[in-house]
């Protein structure tokens, strides 16, 4: 039982390149977000989604998109890569709506622009 | 955004102690949740306590909620190495979201 899987790991990109992070659960949740992690500041959502075609913003939107195409995917997509999106990204699922339910996260991938 | 508030920030206690630590949060909320992550990991629930609830028990782990002074506590009781990590509340914010405190760092010295 895989659980969110994440990929890549760890990426390294210049500024103003695009790259997609992968986020995959096996679990059949509705629910699906990603936050970003960064010293002294706690997880920030930065989009979630309630359900197969169903996107909305989190706390940090901005510089990022997502859709959600199948239950299954929900990928993460920096359009110009910034030294400040420097961060660890989470992916998360939850079998119930986000606020009233336990968060399955997978590992993470640590991502550095420079 | 609401957001629930760990204190301390940091803690190190001597392996077989228990460990206590605090959550505060600002508007009411219907439930709270804790989750431990483990270094370069991926956060894990660890219970979630709704608004009725006062107390709840999982294996070593007791948390209690106090919806009049707004805050929750994590104990551990008998602490072991392998629970170095860092512990996180996560409080509802509108209907489909959760927000995460900044985390306390707790320490086990063998």
């Amino acid at each position: 039982n895989a659980g969110v899987t994440q990929t890549p790991k760890f990426q390294v990109l210049k500024t103003g390149q695009s790259m997609t992070l992968q986020c995959a659960q096996d679990m059949n949740h509705e629910y699906m977000s990603w936050y970003r992690q960064d010293p002294g500041m706690g997880l920030r959502l930065i989009h979630y989604s309630v359900g197969a075609g169903i996107t909305d913003q989190g706390e940090v939107p901005n510089g990022y998109n997502v859709s959600r195409s199948t239950t299954e995917d929900f990928p993460l997509r920096l359009l110009s890569a910034a030294p400040s999106q420097t961060s660890v990204y989470f992916c998360a699922s939850s079998a119930h709506r986000e606020g009233d339910s336990p968060l399955h996260f997978g590992n993470g991938t640590r991502l550095t622009v420079t | 955004s609401q957001q629930g508030e760990e204190d301390p920030q940091a803690l190190s206690i001597q392996e077989g102690e228990n460990a206590t630590m605090n959550c505060s949060y600002k508007t009411s909320i219907n439930n709270l949740q804790w989750y431990r992550q483990n270094s370069g990991r991926g956060l894990v629930h660890l219970i979630l306590i709704r608004s009725n609830e006062r107390e709840k028990h999982s294996g070593r782990l007791r948390v209690t909620l106090d919806t009049s002074k707004k805050s929750s506590s994590l104990l551990i009781t008998a602490s072991r190495a392998a629970d170095t990590a860092s512990y996180f509340c996560a409080t509802p914010f509108g209907n489909e979201k959760l927000t995460f405190g900044t985390g306390t760092r707790l320490t086990i010295i063998p």
